[in-house]
């Protein structure tokens, strides 16, 4: 089975640039977060969606938005970068729910570099 | 406050020395308590979901244990392909949500 797929794997920009990140999540899977990771940290959250709503949305500018599209992938947009925003992106899927069903699975990420 | 906290920050090994990670939390309502691996670079990769105190799993030389406090990862006979980052996070009741939280991680080496 393929597990969390994301693209593009590695991107470079440039401050005031917009970029956005795509993440398709594992079959069966209906909730999809995204999370930011700068070096030596542990992922901080930025969104998650289920059923192509927004569930959660964790302590980032409006300049970031995501959504979720009926086959359940989904897209984060990052508008007029600033370095700051030089990370490792990371999407995770579940099924969503109670037990097993929580447990979130992650892609390979995507790392951002602003210049 | 709901906190995770993980111990040590960054641990060296000798292949074969056992030792055990640990992953505290303060929490109230756990849901669940889950271990990654992470290799420099890449996403976390899933390792256990533990959910109830006294539980335990193992995956190979992985061992996750929980209590009502903190949680163990207890790696015997380590090996050089297990260094990485291994990073806990803990999902608890908050209010009519349910919050995910994770710790720093802990940096293992393993030399050969």
């Amino acid at each position: 089975d393929a597990g969390v797929t994301q693209s593009p794997t590695h991107l470079i920009k440039t401050r005031g640039q917009h970029v956005t990140l795509r993440c398709s999540p594992i079959s069966g899977h209906k909730s999809v977060s995204w999370y930011q990771q700068v070096l030596g940290q542990g992922p901080q959250f930025i969104f998650q969606y289920y059923e192509k709503e927004e569930r959660g949305r964790g302590n980032f500018p409006d300049r970031f938005s995501a959504r979720q599209f009926p086959n359940y992938s989904s897209e984060l947009n990052v508008n007029a970068l600033l370095l700051g925003d030089s990370a490792l992106y990371l999407c995770a899927s579940r099924m969503a729910g109670t037990g097993v069903a929580d447990t979130q699975y992650f892609g390979p990420g995507t790392r951002l570099t602003v210049l | 406050e709901d906190q995770v906290t993980q111990s040590p920050e960054a641990l060296r090994l000798q292949e074969g020395e056992s030792s055990s990670l640990n992953c505290s939390y303060t929490v109230s309502g756990l849901r669940g308590l889950f271990w990654y691996r992470q290799d420099p670079g890449k996403g976390p990769e899933f390792l256990f979901t533990l959910y109830s105190a006294g539980e335990e799993k193992e995956k190979e030389r992985l061992k996750a244990t929980l209590t009502k406090k903190e949680s163990f990862l207890h790696i015997t006979a380590p090996k050089p392909e297990d260094s990485a980052t291994y990073l806990c996070a803990v999902r608890f009741n908050a209010g009519n949500n349910r919050k995910l939280i994770w710790g720093l991680g802990t940096s293992l080496a393993v030399n050969p």
